[in-house]
């Protein structure tokens, strides 16, 4: 494993607050992915970046936001306005030009 | 709009059974088909993608357009195949991918 790093691998927070969930990559890997995985649904994008300073918004993005400051770094940021935040979450990260997603470890964040 | 529908959560099967896990899709132009496995407290991997035609653990899957689907096949299942399985597609966009919800493939002794 390595190459993709996903922290913590599990986060609590208190319904209101927002938490960031951290991604890193240092595969020099331009595209860069958030799923959120729930049983029986698969996973759902919720932002992907194919360039630094750029991404667009997948088929579940309210109540997130993204950032790509950096290459290496996708941070997800889950705020209060997303109504159902409990799940487990999915980073991963593409070459230009490659066809496989390489995954994180994941995280799983409870709001209670 | 794109679509992948794997319509089965379980399969279950007994070691040596053949197992065959359904892909269906939507899209309307030639996207590419993908197999993902997830083994327990592993990450989510590439098995298989269906233009390199290859054969990889024992499985296989072909690319039917006129049923749009990409069934995922092995002819004798073995326990370690005993995973949470994910199709995917990729159309035009070549950075954006669609999966479906997946099946849990259970190989019983």
């Amino acid at each position: 494993d390595g190459g993709i790093t996903q922290s913590p691998k599990y986060l609590f927070r208190k319904e209101g607050q927002n938490v960031t969930l951290s991604c890193e990559q240092n595969l020099n890997h331009d595209a860069m992915y958030w799923y959120r995985q729930d049983p029986g649904q698969g996973l759902r994008l919720i932002y992907y970046s194919q360039i630094v300073n750029d991404f667009q918004k997948g088929d579940i993005a309210e109540g997130y936001s993204v950032s790509r400051e950096k290459k290496e770094s996708f941070p997800l940021t889950v705020t209060s306005a997303q109504k159902n935040p409990t799940a487990f979450y999915l980073c991963a990260s593409k070459g230009t030009g490659a066809y496989e997603q390489y995954f994180g470890p994941g995280t799983r964040l409870t709001v209670t | 709009a794109q679509r992948v529908t794997q319509p089965e959560k379980l399969l279950s099967v007994f070691k040596g059974a053949p197992v065959e896990l359904k892909c269906n899709y939507s899209y309307s132009g030639s996207p590419e088909l993908f197999w993902y496995v997830q083994y327990s407290r592993q990450r989510l991997q590439l098995l298989l993608r269906h233009i390199s035609r290859e054969s990889i653990k024992g499985f296989t899957a072909d690319l039917n357009k006129g049923e749009t689907s990409f069934h995922l096949k092995k002819p004798f299942a073995q326990e370690e195949d005993s995973a949470m399985y994910y199709c995917a597609l990729r159309g035009n966009n070549f950075n954006k991918f669609y999966f479906g919800s997946g099946t849990k493939l259970n190989v019983k002794p």
